[in-house]
């Protein structure tokens, strides 16, 4: 099966930079991904790392470590907008959906204060 | 405009009344999943579709079903619902590879 880890809770300030942890477990891998949902609503895909090092889309960066079973996502001159839950997913060709549906961890809930 | 759109929003209902909630996509997508979110469980995987007549188990299957008749349709059907399946639901498609998932904007299911 897989399993992916990451914070439950993370708080910053407006205008800091604040770095979201996932490790994940899988039998295979294929890419590891990020999501953004505010509260009440959809997710929406933020960034997707198939390869080792870091993809970065404006405020917003994505680093993996497949050696280390390892990738981060990291936000830069927080806003309060920021506010929401962040989810990592990993493709995995051996769990259910294969490689086209991922497997989602349980989210980080990210609070920006003023 | 590309979207995914699931309804209702919200569904009240009673143990043992079935019920289907609906998801299409006009992006002309293959794969196409829902997914089940509980406080402090993220989202779970119920049953996915790789395509046309091709549905298979998620992660937490039981209770649900689901068909894949036409390529834009992915409806969710709880033949009898338990307290249990209270949740909020999300159908998402995908053109599969490294293409991410679009969400609909779920649906809020309450059964009494």
């Amino acid at each position: 099966g897989q399993s992916l880890e990451q914070p439950s809770e993370v708080t910053a300030v407006e205008g800091a930079i604040v770095q979201i942890n996932c490790t994940y477990q899988t039998s295979g891998f294929y890419g590891l991904s990020w999501y953004q949902q505010h509260d009440g609503g959809a997710p929406t895909f933020l960034s997707y790392n198939a390869l080792d090092g870091l993809e970065e889309t404006g405020r917003f960066s994505s680093f993996l470590s497949r050696s280390d079973s390892y990738g981060y996502l990291l936000l830069q001159e927080l806003q309060m907008k920021d506010s929401a839950s962040y989810f990592c997913a990993v493709r995995d060709p051996h769990a259910s959906g294969g490689s086209y549906i991922p497997t989602f961890g349980r989210g980080t809930s990210l609070i920006v204060h003023p | 405009e590309a979207q995914v759109t699931q309804n209702p929003r919200y569904l009240i209902t009673v143990t043992g009344k079935k019920l289907t909630v609906t998801c299409s996509q006009n992006m002309n997508h293959e794969y196409m999943s829902w997914y089940r979110q509980d406080p402090g469980l993220g989202l779970r995987q119920i049953y996915y579709s790789m395509n046309v007549e091709v549905t298979d188990k998620g992660d937490v299957p039981e209770g649900y079903k689901v068909s894949r008749k036409e390529k834009r349709n992915f409806p969710l059907i709880l033949e009898s619902p338990s307290p249990n399946q209270t949740s909020l639901y999300f159908c998402a498609s995908s053109v599969g590879g490294n293409s991410p998932l679009h969400f609909g904007n779920g649906t809020r299911l309450t059964v009494t």
